[in-house]
């Protein structure tokens, strides 16, 4: 089966870029997302990218797909306090309904 | 990692019956619990999030006399699909945390056919 892989932590401070990653094992895959959960809440979907998609761009968000190495990244422009949450990096295996999520990244911006 | 476990993991029921979906935190207390419920191919979506002991906060849009959450105690919660019909059908997948700022683990999801 796939098996999703992120980092536990990110530190970054207010201003900065903050850039979390995930590596996934199944070539077949075809749907991957960033989900973003704030303490106490449920996952929100942040962005998705298609498998046959390099880049996609929202506002301050950027994902990076490298498919050859099965990476994916998610970037976001001028860290707030309020980005501070845990992302969840999820990958949709072709004829899998459910995702695979990964541990998630807690992201802790300090000022 | 936390284990949690969803029962069960698919289910055929009638139209207009009732099915009841469990979601069991095996090692650690969940305080919270959150439902999605996910359509092929699309990712999740957020139905209700339950806190122990409390009634439970369901989304805009979705029908709480229809999806019965209780999360009588710190390792169980239960969505029960009320007279479910085909349109019903779906992924349905709990996760739980044990509380702000911790990590949410996710159940193995249920695939409930309604036929």
């Amino acid at each position: 089966g796939e098996d999703v892989e992120q980092s536990l932590f990110l530190s970054v401070r207010e201003g900065d870029s903050s850039v979390i990653n995930c590596t996934y094992t199944d070539s077949s895959s075809t749907y991957l997302y960033w989900y973003k959960q704030e303490p106490g809440a449920g996952l929100q979907l942040l962005t998705y990218i298609f498998s046959n998609m390099d880049m996609k761009q929202d506002q301050r968000l950027t994902v990076l797909l490298n498919k050859k190495d099965k990476h994916l990244s998610l970037r976001i422009a001028d860290t707030q306090t309020g980005d501070s949450a845990i992302y969840f990096c999820a990958v949709l295996s072709g004829g899998s309904y459910i995702p695979t999520f990964g541990r998630g990244t807690s992201l802790i911006v300090h000022p | 990692g936390a284990v949690v476990s969803q029962h069960p993991s698919w289910v055929i029921c009638k139209s207009g019956t009732s099915v009841k979906i469990e979601c069991r935190s095996l090692d650690f207390q969940a305080t919270t619990m959150f439902w999605y419920r996910q359509f092929p191919k699309q990712s999740l979506m957020l139905m209700a999030t339950s806190n122990e002991g409390s009634k439970a906060t369901y989304e805009q849009g979705v029908e709480k006399d229809k999806f019965l959450i209780n999360h009588a105690s710190l390792t169980l919660s239960t969505l029960t699909v009320t007279s479910a019909h085909p349109e019903d059908s779906s992924f349905y997948i709990c996760s739980a945390s044990a509380g702000p700022n911790t990590e949410a683990f996710f159940g193995q999801g249920t695939r409930l056919t309604v036929v």
